[in-house]
Order: C-alpha cells, then structure tokens, then sequence
C-alpha cells in the first residue's frame, strides 16, 4: 500500500518569499513522485516529477523538489513566491512499473501569495 | 495538440437519476483514468482503462462503472445517484504505462 501525507492544508507566503510545500510518503516499492497544482475550476497540471533518475527535481514555473529516500520526503521549493502561484498543489505517488497508472494523492495544499 | 476534453461541465442531477459524463483523451493516448474529488475526501482513483479493458478499479460501489471506446474516448457512468456523489470527476489520458497523466477540467455534478 501506498500514502502520501502533506502537511499544512493551508500556507501563506509573502510575495518574493520561499515557498516550502511538504510531502511525506509511504511506498513498498521505489515510487514515483508527482507535484501537480490546481487553479480555481481547473483540473490538475503536471509540475514536475520524479521517476528515480536525478533526486533534484526541476519543474514547470520555477519549481523544484528534492527526493529524499531516508526521509521520505519530496519537499516542493520555489525561490521566489509570485502572486500567480496561488493554487492548491497535490503531491501524488504509485508504484514504479506496476503497468497501470493508479496515482495516491495527499490531500492539498492551498498556497495564498501576500502581496 | 488539443488537451484533454471533458463533457459537460457542469451537471445537476437528482437522488436516484443515473448520470453518464464523457472524456475524450490527447490523440495518441491509450490510458484514460477517472478520479473523483470532494472537499472531504480528497482525490480519490476509480478506475483506468486501456485499449478498452479496465486494468484497474478503486474503492467504489458498483454503481460507477466506465467504459472506453476503440478511439480511446471513455465514459463514466453513475446510477442511482446519492447527494454524496456530488464532486467534481477527472478525467485524465496518458500516453503509456509510467507516463505522466494529463487532466481535463473535469465535470462537476451536483445532485440535489
């Protein structure tokens, strides 16, 4: 079985601040890692992800997230906070080559941007 | 290259109707997936087709059920609808086995 947990439902960041969503997850096999985000009646975009190659991972608008085995972890960074990254972004998992795409989602984080 | 379509977008349905919501995948892409999300639960999988066979199901009643044609395209189908199948269902294609999913805008039900 396999779980992702996120913490913090909600995060707040002023406009040019770090962004730090975090993502803890739980997998018996080497997993595949996922970062989507979320706009307001929208369905989910790809942000970038993590299929065991590099452990730094770049994505889509200046994000990047970081695989880290020991920790279970999959932390979404971005430098500098700008006001149109205010969305819900998802952290996902399944299992490497399990033939059939079944992604484990964790519940949300919802990202305000404060001008 | 056109994304993935979801119709319709928005649907009211009463308790005890049945509900059929369509997916029409990228071109070229073979796997199509069907999430539901609610505020309560989150996203939740309910199955994956591939070239027509269901190689995967969630955690979900029998009364949802899909299908997909020999054109990829897929449907959903949900019957006797419950208040608590109000939530907005994904679509996603992708184009092969540990290739990332590409998700339509979804279809939001809402059953009164």
């Amino acid at each position: 079985a396999q779980s992702v947990t996120q913490l913090g439902s909600h995060v707040s960041v002023s406009e040019g601040a770090l962004v730090l969503l975090r993502c803890n997850y739980s997998s018996s096999v080497p997993p595949y890692l996922f970062w989507y985000v979320q706009y307001p009646n929208q369905g989910l975009q790809l942000l970038l992800k993590y299929t065991s190659a590099a452990t730094l991972v770049k994505g889509i608008n200046g994000f990047e997230a970081e695989f880290k085995k020991s920790e279970t972890s999959f932390h979404l960074t971005k430098p500098s906070a700008h006001m149109s990254d205010a969305a819900e972004y998802f952290c996902a998992v399944t299992q490497s080559g399990a033939g059939s795409y079944q992604l484990t989602f964790g519940k949300g984080t919802k990202l305000s941007v404060i001008p | 290259k056109a994304g993935v379509t979801q119709t319709p977008r928005y649907l009211i349905k009463t308790r005890g109707q049945q509900v059929t919501l369509s997916c029409s995948p990228i071109s070229g892409h073979r796997s199509v997936s069907w999430y539901q999300q609610t505020p309560g639960q989150g996203l939740q999988f309910l199955f994956e087709y591939f070239s027509e066979t269901q190689r995967n199901k969630g955690n979900f009643p029998g009364r949802f059920s899909g299908r997909q044609f020999s054109n990829s395209r897929s449907e959903m189908n949900v019957s006797t609808l419950e208040l608590g199948d109000s939530a907005l269902y994904l679509c996603a294609s992708s184009l092969a086995s540990d290739s990332p999913l590409h998700f339509g805008n979804g279809t939001r039900l809402t059953v009164t």
